[in-house]
């Protein structure tokens, strides 16, 4: 079973901190994946990596980055953070196209509140 | 316009029912077909991936996708309470093969 881990569950964070947010698969993958979810939104996607240290915006980068320097792993960083990035944040992963036609498979997300 | 559209619900059902829940996309190239299960304060699972029209079954779960009508369907037989929860339907393999769409999600109460 492919195995997504994201470090937090929950975390309360203050306005104008810089938040790490990790992400680690057991699946060796090639693409990671971070999304937003707020209710009545449903998924949007912040950002997605095909590969170590590559990486594409999504529909809303905007105040968010990510890394990805090994692999296995994908982060994502709020820089500077604020009110309205309260909210829950999944990870996902999936195979390459040359492992065929993959789904997604998502972490447990991160429940995210900036005070 | 948005590429997938599902109704949010709430769909409350007694134990034992036929489910039915469906979406619609608008893109006729997206040629991959999911439906996810989240239970509150849980991230997203795998229930069905389907890449052609027709029928996949598992177990109590029916995966149905019609492309012609751009319309996916997940039939739940022998509801459970266990299957309270909200699904999301998502759809993919367009132009960009990492770009997948998801419904906002139907939310499914089961009642013993």
């Amino acid at each position: 079973d492919v195995k997504v881990t994201q470090s937090s569950r929950y975390l309360v964070k203050r306005t104008g901190e810089k938040v790490f947010l990790e992400c680690v698969q057991d699946m060796d993958h090639e693409n990671m994946f971070w999304y937003r979810q707020d209710p009545g939104l449903g998924l949007r996607l912040i950002y997605f990596s095909y590969d170590v240290k590559m990486k594409e915006k999504g529909d809303i980068p905007e105040g968010y980055s990510v890394s990805r320097e090994k692999k296995e792993r994908f982060s994502l960083i709020l820089e500077s953070a604020s009110t309205n990035q309260t909210s829950m944040y999944l990870c996902a992963s999936r195979g390459g196209a040359r492992k065929g036609n993959q789904p997604q498979h998502f972490g447990d997300g991160t429940r995210l509140s900036i005070l | 316009q948005k590429e997938v559209e599902q109704d949010p619900g709430p769909l409350s059902v007694p134990e034992g029912a036929i489910v039915s829940l469906n979406c619609t996309y608008s893109n006729s190239a997206f040629q991959y077909f999911m439906w996810y299960r989240q239970y509150s304060r849980k991230g997203p699972e795998l229930l069905m991936y389907t890449y052609s029209s027709g029928n996949k079954e598992d177990g109590r779960f029916t995966a149905q996708v019609d492309k012609s009508s751009k319309y996916i369907s997940l039939f739940i037989r022998d509801s459970q309470p266990s299957d309270s929860a909200t699904y999301l339907c998502a759809v993919g393999g367009g132009r960009n093969f990492n770009k997948f769409y998801f419904g906002s999600g139907t939310k499914l109460n089961v009642k013993p």
